[in-house]
């Protein structure tokens, strides 16, 4: 079975800092990667995600991730933060070499941006 | 219509009464998908659907929990005899139907149990 974690449950940083949100996986066979922002009082949607190919992956808003297979992590990247990135960030992998069809989320985490 | 449509938005039932909780996905998506959100918790899968069928049953947190989906559209999710614990912000989501398709969440029914 599959598992998602996301280390962190909260992280706070100063606006125009970099910030790495932390995501590890374990499944037992192939999978794909996915990044879910929910933003205050909204509902969630897709910010980015792995299927094949390149590691490194491009979403919205300057979002970065890095699909690392030897570390199983899948680590979400922006060099510089805005306020409006405050949201809550979930980090999800589906396989799609087993026979269930569900996508597994992290706990989530929230990432507070300060002036 | 244009995204997924969940109703209602927010529930207050009593202890041990029955809910209904609505799915209407986008047209055309095969695949739907139930998730229950809690504080601290993250999102917890609860059932997947392809077409009407649901290939996994296994995240339904007890067998007071039952879903179903008719016509490849609407889903429904009962809980039978609600408990406080059931209290959490149900959500639906929708994809066109593979696994690495993006999925399009509806704002979520916000269940109180008091």
């Amino acid at each position: 079975a599959q598992s998602v974690t996301q280390l962190d449950s909260q992280v706070p940083v100063f606006e125009e800092a970099p910030v790495e949100l932390r995501c590890n996986y374990s499944s037992s066979v192939s999978v794909y990667l996915f990044w879910y922002v929910q933003y205050p009082n909204q509902g969630l949607q897709l910010l980015l995600k792995y299927l094949s190919g390149s590691t490194l992956v491009k979403g919205i808003n300057g979002f970065e991730a890095e699909f690392n297979k030897s570390q199983t992590s899948f680590h979400l990247r922006k060099p510089s933060v805005h306020i409006s990135d405050t949201a809550e960030y979930f980090c999800a992998v589906s396989d799609y070499g087993g026979s269930q069809g569900n996508l597994i989320f992290g706990k989530g985490t929230k990432l507070s941006v300060k002036p | 219509g244009a995204g997924v449509s969940q109703s209602p938005s927010n529930k207050v039932t009593e202890k041990g009464k029955d809910v209904e909780l609505r799915c209407d996905p986008i047209s055309g998506h095969t695949a739907l998908y139930w998730y229950r959100q809690s504080l601290g918790q993250g999102l917890e899968f609860l059932i997947y659907f392809q077409g009407n069928s649901a290939p996994d049953k296994s995240g339904l947190p007890s067998d007071r929990f039952s879903a179903e989906r008719t016509g490849g559209s609407v889903s429904t999710l009962t809980i039978q005899r609600t408990q406080q614990e059931d209290s959490a912000v149900y959500l639906c989501a929708s994809s066109l139907g593979a696994l690495d398709e993006k999925l399009f969440f509806g704002s979520g029914t916000q269940l109180s149990v008091l």
